[in-house]
């Protein structure tokens, strides 16, 4: 079946400096791919819409100059947490749609965990 | 806007039994999907099961089935001879055609051996 694989999985990084996130469709064109976040024992919570080639598109109270997105190829979306702090330390998981299914069948990668020090 | 709500916080249920999952939603749109996703503590979010809102049938999925209600907006998750790999948090969702996921606020589901 279809994979979307994130990486990294673990990254530690220091309070003001600038992290990033990879999220790949393994065998799949997703010109739509989602970033989310979870925080402890809670749902995830959409951060924005990936567009192949385009701005994303942000979820209410997302802070777009903090959380960089860039889907800047069909099977690539990062995420880019810039001027990290402690508050920023958490889950984050992307997704990606696969149009060649039925519904639009949407696919998880394996999520990142973020810890800022 | 559409809306996915899952009143039990926690669940727990016998090996070997049987449990359900409530879930309701909300949408305006005609043409919707509705899905389980499961969240084991890994973290990775697996599909469980999904349902076309235009067919009047229940999807199932080996010990995995689901009570569609259109009318109602009701979607429950149903598991079947309950195993220890099925403990997790199980997430309802929906989504309007081509838009994006819509999550519930989660059921911790507890297999007691």
């Amino acid at each position: 079946g279809a994979v979307v694989s994130q990486h990294p999985s673990w990254v530690i990084c220091k309070s003001g400096t600038s992290v990033k996130i990879e999220c790949r469709s393994l065998d799949f064109q997703a010109t739509t791919m989602f970033w989310y976040r979870q925080f402890p024992k809670q749902s995830l919570m959409l951060m924005a819409t990936s567009n192949e080639g385009s701005k994303a598109t942000y979820e209410q109270g997302v802070e777009k100059d903090k959380f960089l997105i860039n889907h800047a190829s069909l099977t690539l979306s990062t995420l880019t947490v810039t001027s990290a702090h402690p508050e920023d330390s958490s889950f984050y998981i992307c997704s990606a749609r696969d149009l060649r299914g039925p519904g639009n069948t949407i696919y998880f990668g394996e999520g990142s965990w973020l810890t800022v020090v | 806007a559409q809306t996915v709500t899952q009143s039990q916080p926690e669940m727990s249920v016998q090996e070997a039994e049987t449990v359900t999952l409530s879930c309701t939603y909300d949408t305006s749109e005609s043409d919707y999907y509705l899905f389980w996703y499961k969240q084991p503590p890994s973290r990775q979010m697996i599909l469980v099961i999904r349902q076309e809102a235009y067919k009047q049938q229940n999807a199932t999925e080996n010990r995995f089935s689901v009570n569609f209600q259109k009318a109602a907006k009701s979607f429950s998750l149903k598991i079947s001879d309950s195993q220890l790999g099925d403990a997790a948090m199980y997430f309802c969702a929906s989504k309007e055609g081509a838009q994006k996921l819509v999550f519930g606020q989660g059921t911790r589901l507890t297999i007691n051996p």
